[in-house]
């Protein structure tokens, strides 16, 4: 069985301060992790994927997360926040293979403030 | 690349009716669609997965005669609400998964608001 326990359900940082949201996983196989961003209203968005290759993951707009198997953490990180990246994040894991569902966590509002 | 539609983006339906939605993947072909449900602050929930040219297999506490799943291409999976009811209310979002050359990636629609009176 696999899952993923996001600490924190709601974030607030002040616009260029770090963004740090946490994902920790628990797996019993090897496992892909990925974060995703979803905005009002509309679906979600892959932001980056683990797939056991490099541990250090940069995605899209900015973001990058660390695979850290000795912490069992995979979380997500950005130097400066911007306006534009208020919105709910989702870390997901699956087995480490292809099409296999995903179990995702239960989420994290990020609000940022000017 | 890996665009994935819904249709419609949002219905209102009256108690008792039924409800399709499509997922479409537009540029490229799935095997594997997943449908999910989330409700108003909360994560995603797996319904069912869809292969195409086969049966859908449902999660747990899922009602397959509720919620039926044709996955009968490999662009195109419709989810049908039968007799929708008002706590079928949710927003309804699907994926896929490509058959090419990133098999591990879902790549998510943009969901379907779905409001039963």
């Amino acid at each position: 069985a696999q899952s993923v326990t996001q600490l924190g359900s709601h974030v607030s940082v002040s616009e260029g301060a770090l963004v740090l949201l946490r994902c920790n996983y628990s797996s019993s196989v090897p496992p892909y992790l990925f974060w995703y961003v979803q905005y009002p209203n509309q679906g979600l968005q892959l932001l980056l994927k683990y797939t056991s290759a490099a541990t250090l993951v940069k995605g899209i707009n900015g973001f990058e997360a660390e695979f850290k198997k000795s912490e069992t953490s995979f979380h997500l990180t950005k130097p400066s926040a911007h306006m534009s990246d208020a919105a709910e994040y989702f870390c997901a894991v699956n087995k480490a293979g292809t099409a296999s569902k995903l179990t995702f966590g239960t989420g994290t509002r990020l609000q940022v403030t000017l | 690349g890996a665009v994935v539609s819904q249709h419609p983006s949002w219905v209102i339906c009256k108690s008792g009716t039924s409800v399709k939605i499509e997922c479409r993947s537009l540029d490229f072909q799935a095997t594997t669609m997943f449908w999910y449900r989330q409700f108003p602050k909360q994560s995603l929930m797996l319904m069912a997965t869809s292969n195409e040219g086969s049966k859908a297999t449902y999660e747990q506490g899922v009602e397959k005669d509720k919620f039926l799943i044709n996955h009968a291409s490999l662009t195109l999976s419709t989810l049908t609400v039968t007799s929708a009811h008002p706590e079928d209310s949710s927003f309804y979002i699907c994926s896929a998964v490509s058959t090419g050359t990133r098999p591990d990636t879902q790549y998510f629609g943009p969901g379907t608001r779905l409001t039963v009176l």
